[in-house]
């Protein structure tokens, strides 16, 4: 059975100070790995896709990396305007969620 | 603009109702998919369709009801079958039957038990 455990659950951080989310998963014959951004009472809206260990991806203060078991979301200086739940999810035949990680940055 | 309309936004059902819950999409995507989100976790899979007049079940299929009788559109029933449906409710397409592309999702139905 495919798993995706993310962590941690919350985290607090102050504007500026950088920081990393962790999605760990365990499935077979990985196709994708997504990263979403979820704003309270929204639907999830799509950051990045990484299909293989070593890829990364950047975008603005985020930075998505892969390895063969684990994913990292990289949050360099971030800004009030970036709290929100981060969700990672796997694909393999489906998609996998995890529970998610939810950042708060305070100015 | 292209995109997903989820209706209602907010829904409330009486013990022993069933309701529907409205997905429409214009992005021409063939894959469907309605999943749920409990607070504080993750979304769980109800139903996925990759093509008009079929669909699957996911991993929480007991208790809804979908079908897929136009490709735009994915309506999803919840039965009085499912004992707690309070939940929030995302319907979500993408253009890659094999799920190798990212989903778009609706903005959410959040569904109440009164």
């Amino acid at each position: 059975e495919d798993q995706v455990t993310q962590s941690p659950e919350a985290l607090r951080l102050q504007e500026g100070e950088s920081s990393s989310l962790n999605c760990s998963y365990t499935v077979s014959g990985l196709r994708g790995l997504f990263w979403y951004r979820q704003d309270p009472g929204k639907g999830p809206e799509f950051l990045f896709t990484l299909y293989s260990a070593g890829e990364e991806k950047e975008k603005e203060r985020l930075k998505a990396t892969l390895t063969k078991k684990e994913s990292f979301l990289h949050i360099t200086a971030p800004k009030p305007e970036d709290s929100a739940t981060y969700l990672c999810a796997v694909h393999a035949g489906k998609s996998t969620f995890g529970d998610g990680t939810t950042l708060t940055v305070k100015p | 603009d292209g995109g997903i309309t989820q209706s209602p936004k907010y829904l409330f059902r009486k013990e022993g109702q069933n309701v529907t819950l409205s997905c429409e999409q214009n992005l021409n995507h063939d894959a469907m998919y309605w999943y749920r989100q409990d607070p504080g976790q993750g979304l769980r899979l109800i139903y996925y369709s990759q093509i008009v007049n079929d669909f699957q079940k996911g991993d929480i299929a007991e208790g809804y009801s979908v079908s897929r009788e136009k490709k735009e559109s994915f309506p999803l029933t919840v039965t009085s079958a499912q004992k707690n449906p309070t939940a929030f409710y995302l319907c979500a397409s993408s253009i890659d039957l094999a799920g190798e592309a990212e989903a778009f999702f609706g903005q959410g139905t959040r569904l109440t038990v009164v």
